[in-house]
């Protein structure tokens, strides 16, 4: 069955610090995959998607997420954070439905 | 505007009342899609219109939930006899192509429920 396993519920970082974002899927074919982010009261924006070619996908903000087909994986970049960074963040595989990860809250100290 | 919108941004509603949440997709958007969102949880599927036509309706969680999509343009999920777990922010979202997973889909900014 289709799953998105974001294993981080909470991530600090120091603002400038760079920033990993674990998600790991669970789908039998090629797929689809997609990186959101959630301010409070906001709805949700895509920050990047992949669905084929260049493994390493670069999005808006200055985020960057690679797929790895061997390790299930599809990890969200950023080389220094700013202090707006600070939201949720969510994985997603697309197929027959989006379907989401449970979300990896983002704070950021100064 | 040019986005998603819905209303009524918050709603609370006392148990066993119906509620109806409106959303107002991108104009020219062939797909709609509801989610419900519970409190430190990702959004998950509840149903999607391609137009008018309502394919998939699999993530409804009980006959006590309808969306309908008359126009092919604005959506109403409706709630009946509401109870306390339907409590969760409802997030609609729209996309460009006829497709029910792979397309770029742009969110609103949800609808807040409290049953209390």
């Amino acid at each position: 069955a289709q799953s998105v396993t974001q294993p981080d519920i909470h991530i600090t970082v120091s603002e400038g610090a760079s920033l990993e974002l674990r998600c790991n899927y669970s789908y039998g074919a090629t797929p689809y995959l997609f990186w959101y982010v959630q301010s409070p009261g906001q709805g949700l924006q895509l920050l990047l998607k992949y669905f084929s070619g260049d493994t390493l996908v670069q999005g808006i903000k200055g985020f960057e997420a690679e797929f790895k087909r061997s390790q299930s994986s599809f990890n969200l970049r950023k080389p220094s954070v700013h202090w707006s960074d600070a939201a949720e963040y969510f994985c997603a595989s697309g197929g027959d439905k989006i379907i989401f990860g449970k979300g990896t809250r983002l704070h950021i100290l100064p | 505007g040019a986005g998603v919108s819905q209303s009524p941004r918050y709603k609370v509603a006392k148990r066993g009342q119906d509620v109806a949440l409106r959303c107002d997709p991108i104009s020219g958007h062939v797909s709609l899609f509801w989610y419900q969102q519970a409190l430190g949880q990702g959004p998950e599927f509840l149903t999607y219109f391609q137009n008018e036509a309502q394919l998939d309706k699999s993530g409804l969680p009980s006959d006590r939930f309808f969306a309908e999509r008359p126009e092919g343009s604005v959506s109403t999920l409706k709630i009946q006899r509401t109870q306390q777990e339907d409590s969760a922010v409802y997030l609609c979202a729209s996309s460009l192509e006829a497709t029910s997973g792979t397309d770029t889909q742009y969110f609103g900014p949800g609808t807040r429920l409290t049953v209390l």
